[in-house]
């Protein structure tokens, strides 16, 4: 696509159910990232990938929290039992080379996804 | 000790003036730089890289890398009004290879 797209946009959940965000990147781009962003903070980083394979969960709060790229395009980052301090925007970036080549780490950002958990 | 620091402002410059941002980061082996603009209620979205120590111009933009001293800047001449946003300072290619951000610094230029 023209861009990296996030779905949903935005979702509201009640505490202990199960969301799943989506991530669908720009064409081509070799890594994706996610990170998570509460108000008036910079991006948190919670995990990455280079093609299917996780390179670096280490940002990942705790064993709630998953992600995925089984085909090395799309991704899902599921949070189970989700609590209130979930809340925040998740965001997903992409980059056309992978983690660790020249010219990495250039991060094309998606709209992001506004989790609410009540 | 945050792995990217930068200091939250705000800060407010007149229109016209140069605005001086800056960021300091832990890992040693870090080799690439970047500073991203974020605008309220929008995505990062970047606007400059660097790679090597020295000072990297584009437009009214100029990024400053001082390795030994884990140090990186940006400077922006001629502050306008819609230079008003918050500038993420992120590091990457360090030993975990993953890109990561400063808090950010608001920017406020002022007509």
């Amino acid at each position: 696509g023209a861009g990296v797209s996030q779905s949903p946009r935005y979702k509201v959940t009640k505490r202990g159910q199960d969301v799943a965000l989506r991530c669908d990147p720009i064409s081509g781009h070799v890594s994706l990232y996610w990170y998570r962003q509460a108000l008036g903070q910079g991006p948190e980083f919670l995990t990455y990938f280079n093609y299917e394979a996780q390179q670096d969960k280490s940002g990942l709060p705790n064993d709630r929290f998953s992600a995925e790229r089984p085909e090395g395009s799309i991704s899902t980052l599921t949070i189970q039992r989700t609590e209130q301090r979930d809340s925040a925007m998740y965001r997903c970036a992409s980059s056309l080379v992978a983690s660790r080549s020249s010219g990495a780490n250039v991060l094309t950002f998606g709209a992001g996804s506004r989790l609410t958990v009540l | 000790q945050k792995e990217v620091e930068q200091n939250s402002g705000p800060l407010s410059v007149p229109e016209g003036a140069i605005a001086s941002l800056n960021c300091t980061y832990s890992d040693r082996v870090s080799q690439s730089f970047f500073w991203y603009r974020q605008y309220s209620g929008k995505s990062p979205e970047l606007i400059m890289s660097i790679y090597s120590n020295g000072d990297k111009e584009d437009g009214r933009f100029t990024a400053q890398l001082n390795k030994a001293s884990q140090y990186v800047s940006l400077l922006i001449r001629d502050s306008q009004p819609s230079d008003s946003a918050t500038y993420l300072c992120a590091v990457g290619g360090g030993q975990g290879g993953k890109l990561i951000f400063g808090q950010g610094t608001e920017l406020s230029v002022k007509p």
